[in-house]
């Protein structure tokens, strides 16, 4: 059973949309959840980071986590072309300090 | 802002030899981590590093693979006798020891091809 598993998209959508980006995982010892953005060929960029069920909202992005249901989301309000990108949710758990990412949602927005 | 420098940006080895792949990470970071991406699939964790030895490692980081602090600022990955399926790009990431998820920075990466 992979332990986080992400919608593949692609995702398309026009300018000033809401995006909804969702990841699921398996194993309840996970603590920590971040959303990564990753621009083509670049290293992975840190978006957000929560260790706690409920929202945590910076600027337009606002992630959300269910551990009731292991379900990670992260909105984006009013996107912009800027926004084109894959991101990656991730997990950390326990005692550990590796991270594992899901397989990464590449999203467009088009102007 | 402080960066996680890698390089080279894109390495091309023959299949059969020794890579190294060179990081530089952020000054007072004290963990250091290689992670890599095949294309078009997931960011893989391979091996972190604290207080000069290994402290977590993936099965994929066999004896193929080795990594070193050769001085106070540098931090490399060796892929010994390289094959077609270690092409990928190789990310570096640091973090600071008392930060969790929230304290990693990655680097830029390096690809790798092998032919």
């Amino acid at each position: 059973q992979k332990e986080v598993e992400q919608d593949p998209g692609p995702l398309s959508v026009p300018e000033g949309a809401i995006v909804s980006l969702n990841c699921t995982y398996s194993n309840s010892a996970f603590q920590y959840f971040m959303w990564y953005r990753q621009y083509s060929r670049k290293g992975p960029e840190l978006l957000m980071y929560t260790y706690s069920s409920g929202n945590k909202e910076d600027g337009r992005f606002t992630a959300q986590v269910d551990k009731s249901s292991k379900y990670i989301s992260l909105f984006i309000r009013d996107s912009q072309p800027s926004d084109s990108a894959t991101y990656l949710c991730a997990k950390q758990g326990g005692s550990a300090r590796q991270l594992t990412f899901g397989s990464g949602t590449q999203l467009t927005v088009l102007p | 802002e402080p960066e996680v420098t890698q390089t080279p940006s894109h390495q091309v080895t023959q299949m059969g030899q020794e890579v190294i792949l060179r990081c530089v990470p952020i000054s007072n970071h004290l963990y250091f981590y290689w992670y890599r991406q095949i294309l078009g699939q997931k960011v893989e964790f391979l091996v972190s590093f604290y207080n000069n030895e290994i402290s977590e490692k993936s099965e994929i980081f066999d004896d193929q693979f080795s990594v070193e602090r050769p001085d106070g600022s540098n931090f490399t990955l060796k892929i010994r006798s390289t094959k077609l399926e270690d092409s990928a790009m190789y990310f570096c990431a640091s973090s600071e020891p008392q930060r969790t998820g929230d304290g990693y920075t990655f680097g830029s990466g390096t690809r790798l091809t092998v032919v």
